[in-house]
């Protein structure tokens, strides 16, 4: 069994374009977080949610919104998409207050805006 | 503000070579976690270790080994031997704990190419 799964994994979309990203964890974990690795690979935290509210906003433009509708889900809603949201989007979760232990990424999601 | 700084952008070796990837940290936490982990080009990132701030020793794992030195903020990794295989983006990471919260500060990445 996947322990962090997101779909899709790949994702090409028009600008102006609305898109979702889903990530589900099955590791019970309480902590769930967005991180954007951009053109250079560098990655940086978007978000990060404990037990469906919202803890760590990374200065991410309004256009992202993330929703976790339960600990275990934690989705990316991305509006007016723009060329630049194009990167590998990984969702990530862990357990508080246990050292960053068993912190597990997500196989990640290649967006694609053209 | 945390920070990582991994200064080598590419390194590239030829097999059998052993091959050092540096990393040096900023922090202002007492107790802090320390990340290695490797992207191959299939892009998925695959954890290779974690190591708590006041855990000094030395870690060897098969051909991988790790040398976190507190006096000079610095969490080395060594692969020795190196094989085509090991040719990856590999990312050092360091976690902060906000009210227990874990988020990762990664460097920008070592590319490390090994070719036969």
């Amino acid at each position: 069994d996947t322990a962090v799964s997101q779909t899709p994994k790949y994702l090409v979309t028009q600008m102006g374009n609305d898109k979702s990203i889903k990530c589900e964890q099955n590791l019970g974990h309480d902590t769930m977080y967005w991180y954007k690795q951009d053109s250079k690979k560098f990655l940086k935290i978007m978000f990060s949610y404990n037990n469906k509210e919202l803890i760590i906003n990374e200065t991410v433009p309004n256009r992202f919104s993330p929703k976790s509708p339960d600990k275990a889900h934690l989705n990316l809603h991305i509006n007016s998409l723009e060329l630049g949201d194009s990167a590998v989007y990984f969702c990530a979760s862990s357990q508080p207050g246990q050292g960053a232990d068993g912190y597990t990424f997500g196989s990640g999601t290649r967006l694609t805006v053209v | 503000a945390q920070k990582v700084t991994q200064a080598q952008t590419e390194i590239s070796v030829v097999e059998k070579e052993d091959v050092t990837l540096d990393c040096v940290y900023e922090t202002r936490d007492t107790t802090y976690y320390l990340f290695w982990y490797k992207q191959p080009p299939s892009g998925e990132l695959v954890f290779l270790i974690r190591r708590n701030s006041f855990d000094e020793q030395n870690e060897i794992s098969g051909r991988y080994s790790w040398n976190f030195q507190k006096s000079t903020s610095s969490f080395n990794f060594t692969i020795t031997a190196s094989q085509v295989v090991d040719s990856a983006v590999y990312f050092c990471a360091l976690s902060e704990a906000i009210s227990g919260y874990s988020t990762l500060t990664f460097g920008k990445g070592t590319m490390l190419l090994v070719s036969p």
